[in-house]
């Protein structure tokens, strides 16, 4: 079946630092791979995405690249801000079979940005 | 504005007694779905619906049930409560299965003691 791991948390840094949060994936198929972020108090809503090899997503100056070799999918900013602090989900949608159109989510990273 | 609609926000709950979560969505969109938010578990998939009148079960369906009687509600029933179905619940739908982009509701907080 498909699954996503993500980096323990929760991840602490001060503003303007770089972030890398890993993932990797394995699936059946041949998925599309996503980040989705909740902030305090809501629901999660869709950062960035990539469908197929080497396609890089970005969105609020956050990255990831879709590594097939690798099976990974990792987030990476740049400077971080305090408004960035979120639970950031990795997550991917198998393209058939069974788990076709269905986000299979991983455990979620907490995020903390210190002024 | 256009979205999804879920109510009620959080609920204390008796363990045994039934209850409805509600979720509407006004974007016509054909699939929604049903996810629980547990620490350290991320999300979930219950039950999902490709389409009006069709109903499917997900990873976690145990002691929920869904119906989906028209494009707009997707309504989630625990017909009798337990506590490991506290949780956080998200209802999200796409504009079609497959569709790439999903839009969460702001969830539902529910605690059976």
């Amino acid at each position: 079946g498909n699954s996503v791991t993500q980096m323990e948390g929760p991840v602490t840094l001060s503003e303007e630092a770089f972030l890398t949060i890993n993932c990797t994936y394995t699936a059946t198929g041949y998925p599309s791979l996503f980040w989705y972020v909740q902030y305090p108090g809501e629901g999660l809503q869709l950062l960035l995405k990539a469908t197929k090899a080497d396609d890089k997503g970005s969105n609020k100056g956050f990255e990831a690249t879709y590594r097939k070799e690798t099976t990974s999918f990792h987030l990476e900013k740049g400077s971080v801000q305090v408004s960035d602090s979120a639970v950031y989900f990795c997550a991917l949608s198998d393209r058939g079979g069974t788990s076709y159109g269905k986000l299979t989510f991983g455990q979620g990273t907490i995020l903390t940005v210190h002024p | 504005i256009a979205g999804i609609t879920q109510a009620p926000t959080s609920q204390i709950l008796a363990a045994g007694r039934r209850m409805t979560l509600r979720c509407t969505q006004d974007m016509r969109h054909n699939a929604m779905y049903w996810y629980r938010q547990d620490l350290g578990l991320g999300l979930r998939l219950i039950h999902y619906s490709n389409t009006a009148g069709t109903t499917g079960k997900g990873e976690v369906p145990d002691g929920y049930s869904v119906s989906r009687a028209n494009t707009d509600d997707f309504p989630l029933t625990l017909a009798s409560a337990v506590p490991s179905q506290t949780s956080v619940y998200f209802c999200a739908s796409s504009v079609r299965q497959g569709d790439l982009g999903y839009t969460f509701g702001s969830g539902t907080r529910l605690t059976v003691v």
